[in-house]
């Protein structure tokens, strides 16, 4: 069975860093885009993150550019963010997700990491 | 940016039919893809490609793109289709991939 799970997630000052991680089984990781969508409180869907399977092309949203780093280990069935520089408004819950292998979508989403800056 | 309107909420009668409405730009002439999240889970897929349904979906759930609306239905609606619903397209002129601003369904 396909699954991702996320963790590395917690609380945060303004400010401080975190690196979250999403752990990938049941697929052949390397042939898949992983993107990142988060959801602040009471809020909808943001997709601000992506790496294709290769790990040579990624994709920034502007709010989080500068700040955030995407990037993964395929021997490792892993994707890592790296988050510097915290926001209050980063405070979310953060999924990962696989891309479907048609492209433009997402067949596969992970439970989620609640991230609280305060 | 390309930009998704949806309605805040949708009431509906158990039995009675859902209609969730995504408007956008032309549309019709996208892939539009819907997700379901209930409360305190992780959204899924329950319309591809406008109109298909992945395996597990029920057949009460459809989808249909045209002009500058796309439509899912719920019909005999029941009270576990309960859910905050999403639109999303992949809009190739900035490569984004784009969510809509979601509608809550409430089963009265």
């Amino acid at each position: 069975e396909m699954e991702l799970v996320e963790s590395g997630g917690g609380l945060v000052q303004p400010g401080g860093s975190l690196r979250l991680s999403c752990s990938a089984s049941g697929f052949t990781f390397k042939n898949f885009a992983i993107h990142w969508v988060r959801q602040a409180p009471g809020k909808g869907l943001d997709c601000f993150l992506g790496i294709n399977g290769d790990g040579n092309r990624t994709y920034y949203a502007d709010s989080v550019k500068g700040r955030f780093t995407i990037s993964r280990d395929n021997s490792k069935n892993t994707v890592f963010v790296h988050m510097t520089s915290l926001r209050l408004e980063d405070t979310a819950i953060y999924y990962c997700l696989k891309e479907s292998h048609f492209g433009g979508y997402f067949d596969l989403w992970g439970r989620g990491a609640l991230v609280t800056v305060s | 940016s390309y930009l998704l309107t949806q309605p805040p909420s949708v009431s509906v009668a158990p039995g009675k039919t859902a209609t969730i409405i995504c408007g956008g730009d032309n549309i019709g002439s996208k892939s539009v893809y819907w997700y379901q999240q209930k409360p305190g889970q992780a959204p899924v897929l329950v319309i591809s490609h406008d109109s298909d349904r992945p395996s597990g979906i029920p057949e009460r759930i459809s989808g249909s793109n045209s002009g500058n609306t796309a439509t899912l239905t719920i019909t005999r609606v029941e009270a576990g289709d309960e859910a905050d619903y999403y639109c999303q397209v992949w809009d190739s002129a900035t490569d984004d991939y784009v969510f809509g601003t979601g509608t809550k369904v409430s089963v009265l």
